[in-house]
């Protein structure tokens, strides 16, 4: 089965730049998606098709993708970006994966 | 814009079916232009992809699952719904319905419910 694999945690500095990172064989063939999840709350999305912000979600928020490896950037993180990260892709048996998550620390 | 929202049992029984409804508003569960998506997250980890139907009545299930879920819509109420038999502890969970756009361009997941707890345990 297809897996999407990302740092179980980060930490990063108030108003620095984190990336994470989301590997899977060939991810750059597909779309990935992000999502970010405050506890207790419902996940949101933050990017789609790589590098699309729905509206609503600061520019602070970029992805790219290719190769093996989507990333997700927040530059000037702010405490508020607080938050578990997913991302989510589908492989090519049409079936939806989600990576582990990355738990960041804004310390 | 789509809102969904969750509701069910929150103690379900070991070896019995859990049953989930998402009660859409602000669209018709009969649009084409989305897919209803059930979506869990055991207490502590990571999100599962559960499945999805489109309002023709398609549907696309998680391997690892296939065998035991079926999700329906009911176009009458508005809603669809989940259901997932012979459950164990190891299918407690907060189960999240979301929807998903139906297009061109990968898969992507908004908005989402709120998402409701089902624990399983005798």
């Amino acid at each position: 089965s297809y897996e999407l694999t990302q740092p179980p945690s980060l930490s990063v500095s108030p108003g620095q730049t984190v990336t994470i990172t989301c590997s899977g064989d060939k991810l750059g063939d597909q779309y990935a998606s992000w999502y970010q999840q405050r506890p207790g709350q419902s996940p949101v999305l933050l990017i789609f098709q790589d590098s699309k912000r729905p509206s609503g979600v600061p520019e602070r928020f970029s992805g790219s993708n290719s190769g093996d490896t989507a990333t997700l950037t927040i530059s000037g993180t702010q405490p508020m970006d607080e938050a578990d990260y997913y991302c989510q892709a589908r492989d090519r048996t049409n079936f939806i994966v989600f990576g582990g998550g990355t738990k960041l620390a804004v310390l | 814009q789509v809102q969904l929202q969750e509701s069910g049992p929150g103690l379900v029984k070991p070896s019995e079916t859990l049953s989930l409804t998402c009660r859409v508003s602000g669209d018709s569960v009969s649009s084409a232009s989305y897919y209803w998506s059930w979506i869990r997250q055991p207490p502590g980890k990571g999100l599962e992809w559960i499945g999805y139907i489109y309002y023709s009545g398609t549907t696309n299930y998680n391997p690892s699952l296939k065998s035991r879920v079926t999700i329906s819509v009911d176009k009458s109420k508005n809603e669809f719904s989940l259901s997932l038999t012979s459950v164990t502890a190891a299918d407690t969970a907060v189960y999240y319905c979301a929807s998903r756009v139906r297009g061109t361009g990968g898969v992507w997941f908004d908005p989402w419910g709120p998402g409701t707890l089902v624990t399983v345990s005798s």
